[in-house]
Order: structure tokens, then sequence, then C-alpha cells
């Protein structure tokens, strides 16, 4: 089993739908979560940034982490073409350390 | 936020040729840089971590005589793919720990990537 697992879709919206993002892992020791945006032969960018369970909301984006169940998702409200890129959730054990583990992405187009 | 920024953005070159593609943090001191490689329509895979003055340290598989890292100063890390072969086409991907414009803490921020393509 894979430390973590993202479903690569593709997936494919009209604008204005809420997308939904998930992520599941299994090393328990993950305490910190990320989102990064990564457009097509480009680094990614960080979106959300978390350390608890619970939600955290910025803009139109809504990350939220289940630490009991290992799984953390990434909502886009009101979508709009612009969000079309892929999706990365990361995660470390934290500290001083800042080595990721990325999920494989998920595509998202977001049709106009 | 801070800006990493990576050169060349793409490169071609011949079987056996060396490749270095460099790392900069533009407006910031980065004492640790990290190296991926991301393969089409697959995670990024972190290949090894730098360290501004000493030797990297590489990811098991990994070889650190295909892939030498320089971190000569504390704003620029080197990766110079040596004897590059058609396998090791690939993205790669630099990041540096850094702190976002207004904040404390400090976040990984990367580069835009160097589309490498080995004939």
């Amino acid at each position: 089993q894979k430390e973590v697992e993202q479903d690569p879709g593709p997936l494919s919206v009209p604008e204005g739908a809420i997308v939904s993002l998930n992520c599941t892992y299994s090393n328990s020791a993950f305490q910190y979560f990320m989102w990064y945006r990564q457009y097509s032969r480009k680094g990614p960018e960080l979106l959300m940034y978390t350390y608890s369970s619970g939600n955290k909301e910025d803009g139109r984006f809504t990350a939220q982490v289940d630490k009991s169940s290992k799984y953390i998702s990434l909502f886009i409200r009101d979508s709009q073409p612009s969000d079309s890129a892929t999706y990365l959730c990361a995660m470390n054990v934290g500290g001083s350390n800042y080595k990721l583990t990325f999920g494989k992405g998920t595509l998202l187009t977001v049709n106009p | 936020g801070a800006v990493v920024s990576q050169h060349p953005s793409r490169v071609i070159c011949k079987s056996g040729t060396s490749v270095k593609i460099e790392c900069r943090s533009l407006d910031f001191q980065a004492t640790t840089m990290f190296w991926y490689r991301q393969f089409p329509k697959k995670s990024l895979m972190l290949m090894a971590t730098s360290n501004e003055g000493s030797k990297a340290t590489y990811e098991q598989g990994v070889e650190k005589d295909k892939f030498l890292i320089n971190h000569a100063s504390l704003t620029l890390s080197t990766l110079t793919v040596t004897s590059a072969h058609p396998e090791d086409s690939s993205f790669y991907i630099c990041s540096a720990v850094g702190q976002g414009v207004g904040q404390t803490n400090e976040k990984l921020f990367f580069g835009s990537g160097t589309q490498l393509s080995v004939l």
C-alpha cells in the first residue's frame, strides 16, 4: 500500500460546480497536510496548509482533515475555468522535517 | 510569497552529455533545498535533500554519482545530471524552505520546473 493514495481522475465539471478532491494516507506520523495546484509543466503552487483535524477555509477553497480516518479533502466552491489544473495532496511528519510525500495528483477540468 | 527561480525551463540534450539545472531562492536564504522528479501522470518523487555547505542526502534508489547536487550558497542549489540517458528524461523540480509574505511559519516553495529530454 502506498503511503498516500489519490484518485488521479481526470475529473471534469461545469463552471460553478462544487469540486471535491480527496486523499487517504496510511502513515499515522503525518501531521501536516497541504494541497498544491500544478498547471501543466509548472512547479506546484501551495494552496492550503493545515495541521489539525477539522476545516480550514480560504476564499473558495476549504481543506478538511480527518486524522482518525486518515483522510483529507479539498473543496472548491464556484469552480472557474482557471481552476483547471492538477491538484496534489502532500503531507509530512512536521517539525523541521520538510520532506513531503505527495499523492499522484488529480487532473481537474472546469468547463465554461 | 517566497520566490524560487529554476533554470532552464526546458532542455534537450544528446545521450551521454551532462546537464546542469539551477535553483535559486530570490528573496530569502534557503539552507535546505529539495530536488524532485516527476514522470508524466505520476507524482513528485523526492530525489535528494540539498544542504548548504554539506553533502546532499539522497533518497533510496537515487544514484548520487549520476545526480550531482551542489549547494554552495544560501540562495543557489544545482542539480547536474551526468551522462544523461533517455530514461532520465523527466520533469525536475526544486523547492526551498522559506517564509510567506507576512507569515512567521516556514513553508515549502517550488520552482517552475525543468523539462529534460534526452535524445
